[in-house]
C-alpha cells in the first residue's frame, strides 16, 4: 500500500529564516505531487504541483519554491520566511493520468514569529 | 474554468439524525467529483468519488453522495450521524483525466454533530 510522509510535523521559525519542508511517498512510482497551504483551518490553496522529476508548476507567485530531486520526494523551500507564510502545509500525491483522487500527508504546522 | 461551491460554512445535526453537506460544481466537460474529510490538525482523508455510472456513490464510514447532473450537485449524505463525524468536509472536482488536470477544492463545510 502507499503511504505519504511529511516532516517536520510542527515548526516555529523567525521571520527572515530559511525553510525546508520535505514530503516523501512510498509504494508507488511516478506520482503527481502537490503542495497546498491551508490558512485558519479552512480552504486549500494549491502552491505547486509536479508531474515528474525536475518538473514544477507554480500556481501563485510567492515567497516559496519547490523542487523534486527524486521521483517520490517533494521539497518546499523558502530563502527568507515572512509572517504571512504561517499556515498548515499539506503534501499530496495522485496517480498520473486518469480520474484519480489525491492522497494527503499528515501536514506541517508552520508558525513564523 | 472549473469551480466548486460549498454554500454552507457550518452544518449542525443531532446525533442519530440524517445529515447532508451540499456541494455544487461547474465544469465544461465530464466532472470527476470527490469528498474529503479533515479532522483537526490532520491531513485530508479521501471519502468517495464519482467518475461515471450509478448516481449514488458509497464511501467510507457510512457516507454516500448523490450525483445530480441537471442540478450540477454532488451532496454528501449519511442516514444516521455520529458525534465522531464532526469534522471539516471538502468537496472537490477534477475536470478531465490528463496528467496535468488539477483537483479544485471547495472552501469546506464544518459539520458539528451534537449528542
Amino acid at each position: 500500500s502507499q503511504t505519504i510522509h511529511q516532516w517536520p510535523a510542527t515548526l516555529v521559525q523567525p521571520v527572515g529564516s530559511p525553510l525546508s519542508l520535505e514530503c516523501t511517498v512510498e509504494g508507488t512510482s511516478n506520482p503527481n505531487l502537490y503542495w497546498y497551504r491551508q490558512a485558519a483551518g479552512r480552504g486549500l490553496q494549491l502552491l505547486f504541483y509536479s508531474v515528474g522529476i525536475g518538473q514544477i508548476s507554480s500556481e501563485v507567485p510567492q515567497n516559496l519554491s519547490a523542487s523534486r530531486p527524486q521521483d517520490r520526494q517533494f521539497i518546499l523551500s523558502s530563502k527568507k520566511l515572512l509572517l504571512s507564510d504561517s499556515g498548515f502545509y499539506l503534501c499530496a500525491w495522485s496517480r498520473q493520468a486518469g480520474p484519480y483522487e489525491q492522497y494527503f500527508g499528515p501536514g506541517t504546522r508552520l508558525t513564523v514569529t | 474554468a472549473q469551480s466548486v461551491a460549498q454554500p454552507e460554512d457550518q452544518v449542525n445535526v443531532a446525533e442519530g439524525n440524517p445529515l447532508t453537506v451540499k456541494c455544487t460544481y461547474s465544469v465544461s466537460g465530464n466532472p470527476y467529483l470527490f469528498w474529503y474529510v479533515q479532522y483537526p490538525n490532520r491531513g485530508l482523508q479521501f471519502l468517495l468519488k464519482y467518475i461515471t455510472g450509478d448516481n449514488l456513490v458509497k464511501g467510507s464510514y457510512g457516507f454516500e453522495a448523490e450525483f445530480n447532473k441537471s442540478q450540477t450537485s454532488f451532496h454528501l449524505k449519511k442516514p444516521s450521524a455520529l458525534v465522531s463525524d464532526s469534522a471539516l468536509y471538502f468537496c472537490a472536482v477534477r475536470e478531465g483525466d490528463s496528467s496535468a488536470s488539477k483537483i479544485i477544492f471547495g472552501s469546506g463545510t464544518r459539520l458539528s454533530i451534537r449528542p
